[in-house]
């Protein structure tokens, strides 16, 4: 089955630094990856979707600037949380699809970021 | 309105009863359905999709779609201690082209 790699899967910086999490489809290529945010007892909320070779498409309200996508190949995209503050701690996931737009999507194991 | 509800819960059933989980969406085009389970501290993982009207069947788990009503269900057969998560509603909808989940039912299945 589809299989998509996070790392890592916790970190903890200090304010204001920068941290970069990858995402990576192990067995199959994922021309769309998806990036989403979830905080404590909240669902899934999804950050921006990342192409390949294209800018991400962000949802209203996630600054483009702070959180840097890049999907570099089809099959590894990254997350970069700029100038990291306390209320960016969150749970971070990311996903893909191997069948298209509208059908299942596997999830990574997730980034707990704890910034202090 | 949410475009996708669900009650949080938590829905207690006894080891062995049947769990019915339940779901209303609100965009009228949607085409895709998913039931996905989530562990505490751990990402969701997808147990069942549903494209059509009618059910859909896969061993202790049952996938039920109304598109008429925009109601979605899941139900857990022989419920086991093991099935206690929280398990997320997810649709697909292609004028936006963009999953979106509820806010996640509790499911507490007793031994």
């Amino acid at each position: 089955g589809a299989v998509v790699s996070q790392h890592p899967s916790w970190v903890i910086c200090k304010s204001g630094t920068s941290v970069k999490i990858e995402c990576r489809s192990l067995d199959f290529q994922a021309t769309t990856m998806f990036w989403y945010r979830q905080f404590p007892k909240q669902s899934l909320m999804l950050m921006a979707t990342s192409n390949e070779g294209s800018k991400a498409t962000y949802e209203q309200g996630v600054e483009k600037d702070k959180f840097l996508i890049n999907h570099a190949s089809l099959t590894l995209s990254t997350l970069t949380v700029t100038s990291a503050h306390p209320e960016d701690s969150s749970f971070y996931i990311c996903s893909a699809t191997s069948g298209g737009m509208g059908y299942g999507y596997t999830f990574g194991s997730g980034t707990r970021l704890t910034v202090v | 309105q949410k475009e996708v509800e669900q009650n949080s819960g938590p829905l207690s059933v006894p080891e062995g009863a049947i769990a019915s989980l339940n779901c209303t969406y609100s965009d009228r085009g949607s085409q895709s359905f998913f039931w996905y389970r989530q562990y505490s501290g751990k990402s969701p993982e997808l147990i069942m999709s549903i494209y059509s009207n009618g059910d859909k069947e896969d061993g202790r788990f049952t996938a039920q779609l109304n598109k008429a009503s925009q109601y979605v269900s899941l139900l857990i057969r022989d419920s086991q201690p093991s099935d206690s998560a929280t398990y997320l509603c997810a649709v697909f909808s292609g004028g936006y082209q963009k999953v979106t989940f509820g806010t996640g039912t509790k499911l507490q299945v007793i031994p």
